[in-house]
């Protein structure tokens, strides 16, 4: 496909369990961020890769949270022992390599934590 | 803390009346200014940017919006709203400095529903 695509697009954990959400990038896309969204919130940052390689993971909230890019294509966010206050769309975004280039956007992973 | 403030939460207009949607912020230095809208079960997608040059910026479907770096403000026009231009908008920025890694910094977003 053309676009960022997100997988799954729905996840239900149960307070304590782990969970993996997948980003497929746009081909030739360099640069990818991770954001979460609250419920009536605009986009947080949370990391950012530069094909492997993860140069800013400022806006992780918790050291529960870990994400990869091992062959600088795919991407995964993990989050350990999720907690309820993980509940949100997990948004991730692609873009080439110049900082200041457009960043496009998957569909979403929305997460609840029961 | 900078920040990215969008003024109005939620906005209700009747077709074919004009819009304008406030967004300001708060870092002193060079940025990179956007529009994105999320149309109802649709991904973010962008709506127009600003880089540098004409502080009046065109998007798609009639969107413009115009920088004016003395009040920190990018705000969005458009003369004539539709009842398909019913989503969500987000303002966001891009500091630029020295190692920055190019993310984004978005304000809350304003919901925007159109009455036909």
């Amino acid at each position: 496909g053309a676009g960022v695509s997100q997988s799954p697009r729905y996840k239900v954990a149960k307070r304590g369990q782990d969970v993996a959400l997948r980003c497929d990038p746009i081909s030739g896309h360099v640069s990818l961020f991770w954001y979460q969204q609250a419920l009536g919130q605009g986009p947080e940052f949370l990391t950012y890769f530069q094909n492997e390689a993860q140069l800013d993971k400022s806006g992780l909230p918790s050291d529960r949270f870990f994400a990869e890019r091992p062959e600088g294509s795919v991407s995964t966010l993990k989050i350990q022992r999720t907690q309820q206050e993980d509940s949100a769309v997990y948004l991730c975004a692609s873009s080439l390599p110049s900082r200041g280039d457009t960043q496009y956007f998957g569909p979403g992973t929305r997460l609840t934590v029961l | 803390a900078q920040s990215v403030s969008q003024h109005n939460h939620h906005v209700i207009l009747s077709e074919a009346a004009s819009l304008e949607l406030g967004c300001n912020y708060s870092y002193g230095g060079t940025v990179n200014l956007f529009w994105y809208v999320q149309y109802p079960g649709q991904h973010l997608q962008l709506l127009l940017k600003y880089f540098s040059g004409d502080p009046l910026v065109k998007g798609i479907k009639g969107f413009e919006a115009e920088f004016i770096k003395s009040k920190f403000s990018f705000n969005l026009r458009k003369p004539s709203v539709q009842w398909s231009d019913t989503a969500e908008y987000f303002c966001a920025v891009n500091k630029l400095f020295s190692g920055n890694t190019g993310k984004l910094i978005f304000g809350q977003g304003t919901t925007l529903q159109v009455k036909p």
